[in-house]
Formats: structure tokens, sequence, C-alpha cells
């Protein structure tokens, strides 16, 4: 399967806890984006990457998220003491990268995580 | 923030009917796309209309979009059990490039077609 996956498929973790999820690209594509989608809403916008440069990061990533892409191909997300209000379904997708053209996102099938 | 909204809400049909799906957008787009999520599950593109486009078609799907309106509409036709999932609408306004990089989705319809 050459689509884009992410691991763990699924997290439970205890208020105050730290996790970490990850995202494989597909291999050729050069942006990598990160959603967060809660119960019963559409996919929020979080973060993008261009190769392993950070571009942009939504208001929504406060400081006890962070995300990295150190060689341009997978990509981590990590969030620190965790809250319940953390608790979604995270969502990436990768694209090329061509400019001046529509580039499709391709979604993983996303990390539920439930923290306690 | 959330950039449109779909309406229904939640949607019932019978197998065999058509169902319709609309959307509404706050801001100018470059593009405006169609997804389907099965429960639990990522997302698939399904449709992608572009702001100078009124009309596509795509198998048993057509999509309308108005830009003075700021809507689109969503039909399938002809529906499947295996069509129930949730459907959602997004739109991209692209950087500085002209090339787009992040989605705004809107709520979402939830489709069950009933065997």
């Amino acid at each position: 399967d050459t689509g884009v996956s992410q691991d763990p498929r699924h997290k439970i973790t205890k208020r105050g806890q730290n996790v970490t999820f990850r995202c494989d690209p597909i291999s050729e594509h050069n942006r990598l984006y990160w959603y967060r989608q809660t119960l019963g809403q559409g996919p929020e916008f979080l973060t993008y990457f261009q190769n392993e440069a950070q571009l942009e990061k939504s208001r929504l990533l406060s400081d006890r998220f962070s995300a990295e892409r150190p060689k341009g191909s997978f990509s981590t997300l990590e969030i620190q003491r965790t809250e319940q209000g953390d608790s979604a379904m995270y969502l990436c997708a990768s694209s090329p990268g061509t400019s001046g053209v529509y580039n499709e996102q391709f979604f993983g099938p996303g990390t539920r995580l439930t923290v306690l | 923030s959330q950039q449109g909204e779909e309406d229904p809400q939640a949607l019932s049909i019978q197998e065999g009917e058509n169902a319709t799906m609309n959307c509404s957008y706050k801001t100018s787009i470059n593009n405006l796309q169609w997804y389907r999520q099965n429960s639990g599950r990522g997302l698939v593109h399904l449709i992608l209309i572009r702001s100078n486009e009124r009309e596509k078609h795509s198998g048993r799907l057509r999509v309308t979009l108005d830009t003075s309106k700021k809507s689109s509409s969503l039909l399938i036709t002809a529906s499947r059990a295996a069509d129930t999932a949730s459907y959602f609408c997004a739109t991209d306004a692209g950087d500085s490039g002209g090339s787009n990089y992040k989605l705004t989705f809107g709520k979402g319809t939830l489709l069950t077609v009933n065997p």
C-alpha cells in the first residue's frame, strides 16, 4: 500500500501524559499537513510542511503541540501534558507541491486519541 | 474555524433515491472539493470544482458551484447502501504562489442510505 499511513491508529492516555503520533506520506509528496477532527465536526487545519520546513501553524496549535518533519519525509506530532480537550482524530495528509496548480491532498486513516 | 456549513446535517434515504447536500462558505476560494468519510476512517476525495466552473460530473456525482451565493451542492444519483458516510465540503484559498495549501472544511452531512 503506497498511501499515507499513520501510527498508531488508536491511542488512549491519561491526562498529563505526553503522546507522539507518526505520519508517513506518499513518498514523492513534498507537502505534509496535519488536521484535527473532533466528534461531529469537520477536520481543522493544524500545520503544514513543505519538505522539512514548517510553513504555517494554526492558532489551534498551542505551545503543548509540536510537529516536526526532520528529513522531509515522515512527520511526528507530539502533544505534551495532554488534556481531555485534546481527544480527537488527528489526520495527516500529503500532496505534491507543484506551484500554480491544484495539488490534491491524500489523507491517511487518522490516529484517534482518547485522553482519560 | 470552520469555513462552511453543510445542509442538512443528516439525511436518510432509500437505496435508489437521489441525495442532495448543500454547502455554504464565507470567503473567496480557488477550489471547492467534496470528501467522503466512512465512520472512524480517513477522508476520500470525491470531486473538485474550480472557482471558474459552475458544474462538474463524475460518475454518479454532480457538483454545482455558485460563487455569487458562496454555495455548492453535491448530488448523488441512484444511491447505494455503500454511499452511507459523512460528506464534507472543503475550500482552499491558496497561498501567495497561487497553489493550495490548507483546506477549510464544513461540519459535514451524515448520509444514511437504507437498503
